[in-house]
């Protein structure tokens, strides 16, 4: 199975501030991986897909790039609804899976 | 509106069984593929399994092969997962989400149903 590994697991942050969340896959998944923001007590919303392409509707401050087995999701400018959970997702196969989640917290 | 709408959701004893069910509404169901994902509590999500649109495909995470099935009732808009021979540690909430192909990224949710094994 291929594996995802996030990095870092928590990040303290200010509002204003460019933060950058890796993920990393045990081998190479093309550009088949999208990016989740999970907010508590809610269902997971998908923000970026295909590695760099942008979800309907999601702010342009989001944004994704990698290929291989590296990827990273970028959020330009924090903004107080942003502090949530991050997941990457691989989808080269059926039998997709998660990396551990990036908690974005407030400094 | 694409809506995802899960129920089923209870407290089983170890060993027990349940079915969980995803009501979909406000797209063409039969051209979705549709998966399930969990959380357990305080954790990250896990890939559980997917189906596809019409049914003839489905696979499921090895740690749940031969425990869980899914199926769907296309006339019916509804996916399901039947989990059998329940852990403990299969306590969490389960999502349903929508894919074009069984391969894919989930571009909707369900608000998910909670999955309680104790005795």
């Amino acid at each position: 199975d291929i594996q995802m590994t996030q990095s870092p697991l928590t990040l303290y942050a200010s509002v204003g501030d460019r933060v950058t969340i890796t993920c990393r896959a045990t081998e190479s998944i093309s550009s088949w991986l999208a990016w989740y923001q999970q907010k508590p007590g809610k269902a997971p919303k998908l923000l970026i897909y295909k590695a760099s392409t942008l979800e309907t509707g999601v702010p342009s401050r989001f944004s994704g790039s990698g290929s291989g087995t590296d990827f990273s999701l970028t959020i330009s400018s924090l903004q107080p609804e942003d502090f949530a959970t991050y997941y990457c997702h691989q989808y080269l196969t059926y039998s997709g899976t998660f990396g551990q989640g990036t908690k974005v917290e407030i400094k | 509106e694409v809506q995802l709408v899960e129920s089923g959701g209870d407290l089983v004893r170890p060993g027990g069984s349940l079915r969980l069910s995803c009501a979909a509404s406000g797209f063409p169901f039969d051209a979705y593929a549709m998966a399930w994902v969990r959380q357990a509590p305080g954790k990250g999500l896990e890939w559980v399994a997917v189906i596809g649109g019409n049914g003839a495909r489905a696979f499921y995470a090895d740690s749940m092969q031969g425990r869980f099935s899914v199926s769907r009732d296309n006339s019916r808009n509804t996916a399901y997962l039947q989990l059998n021979d329940l852990r403990a540690d299969d306590t969490a909430v389960y999502y349903c989400a929508r894919g074009l192909l069984v391969d894919s990224h989930f571009d909707h949710w369900g608000q998910g149903t909670l999955v309680t094994v104790s005795s």
